[in-house]
Formats: C-alpha cells, structure tokens, sequence
C-alpha cells in the first residue's frame, strides 16, 4: 500500500542494546525527517535526510545514527539506548521543502528498560 | 531561529461552542504554516496547510485558520466543537534550510457535554 510506514509498532528493549526502527515510504518523496514526541517537548527533530545518502542532524541527535542507502528508507538507530529515549518516534516524509506537505507514520513507542 | 508558540497547554470547550486554539511563529520569511491533530495512540494527521496562497485556510473535520502576517499568528478555529474533536492539536512551521517542520508544544482539546 502507498503510505509511510514504520517498524516496529512498539518495542521494548534494555539499556545499552542497539536498537534499529524502521521507516519506509512509497512515494520517492526526497525529504525524509525522524522525530521524537515526548511529554511537554512537543516533537523534536532528530535528523533528516534531504535526498539517498544526505543526512544531517537535528535538535536532538545524540545517541542516534540514520542512514539513507536508499530514497524509500530511512532507519534510525539507537547505538546504546537509555532510558532517556523512552519516546515515542515518527518518521515523516515531504515531496518538496514542505509546499507539498508534510506526511507523518503512525510511530514507534520505544520503552527501554 | 524559527519558533512556534501554541498559547494554552489546556483548552477545554462544551459540546457546540466555538474552537479556538492560538498559534504565534516567528520568522523572518513567509512560512509555510501546518495544523496536525493527534487521537490518542495515533500519528498526527494534516488538519490544514497554509503555503503562499489563500490567507484563510479551511480544512477537514471543519477546521479553519487565518494566516495574519502582521500578527504572526495562526490560529485554528472551528464553529461548533464536537465531542469527537477531543484530541491534542500542534502547530508547525517550516524551519529554515533544513525543510523540516518546528512544532509548538501542542494543545490538549477537551470538549464538554
């Protein structure tokens, strides 16, 4: 089906495991952005990618690696998790610098234990 | 740097009054201006965009917003609220270069009976 997914829905993981979560898009949309969603922070960038092995960092991006190899992916991995990235985490795609829009997955919530 | 301002964490309404949640960017260029919706457990969903043309906005559930540049403000209104309308609202800007969207911190929506 035609969309943003993402992968997997929830997990749990302990402290100090790698972690990757997936995200995948249909569209060949150039943009594609990782967010996380905490209480009383809203969402925050964490990095994006303006184009297949183009990546930069955002607000927030310590402790995480992406890499784009491929326009339709976008995984995002926790190196050594903590109990700090206990979120919930969106990946979000946009056709253009954001006149098109900005299109949003349904979110991985990671609990890391 | 680019910012969003969404003013009330909480804003509670009866059943058929007016919706009205307040939204202040700033920026030194146009911006393009989005309204999210998130139910509980969901992802966020594209209530409305405002990109350069049409200052007043409308868009789904009947949902509307102003885009006033002398204010800076963008904020969302609705007629009559419905008990389905209880969910948390965000308002975002796109940031500079980067093409990625900035959140305000979001507004929790209740509606009374």
């Amino acid at each position: 089906d035609a969309g943003i997914t993402q992968s997997p829905r929830y997990k749990i993981t302990e402290t100090g495991r790698q972690v990757t979560l997936m995200c995948h898009q249909t569209w060949s949309h150039s943009y594609m952005f990782w967010y996380r969603q905490d209480l009383g922070h809203g969402l925050r960038l964490i990095y994006y990618s303006a184009a297949a092995d183009i990546t930069d960092k955002g607000e927030v991006p310590d402790g995480y690696v992406v890499s784009r190899s491929k326009t339709e992916n976008f995984p995002l991995t926790l190196e050594s998790a903590t109990r700090s990235q206990t979120s919930v985490y969106f990946c979000a795609s946009s056709g253009g610098q954001g006149q098109y829009g900005y299109t949003f997955g349904s979110g991985t919530r990671l609990t890391v234990v | 740097a680019q910012s969003v301002t969404q003013l009330g964490s909480h804003v509670s309404v009866s059943e058929g009054a007016l919706v009205l949640l307040r939204c202040n960017y700033s920026s030194s260029v146009p911006p393009y201006l989005f309204w999210y919706v998130q139910y509980p457990n969901q992802g966020l969903q594209l209530l409305l965009k405002y990109t350069s043309a049409a200052t007043l906005v409308k868009g789904i559930n009947g949902f509307e917003a102003e885009f006033k540049k002398s204010e800076t403000s963008f904020h969302l209104t609705k007629p009559s609220a419905h008990m389905s309308d209880a969910a948390e609202y965000f308002c975002a800007a796109r940031g500079g270069s980067q093409g990625n969207l900035i959140f305000g911190k979001g507004t929790k929506l209740s509606v009374k009976p």
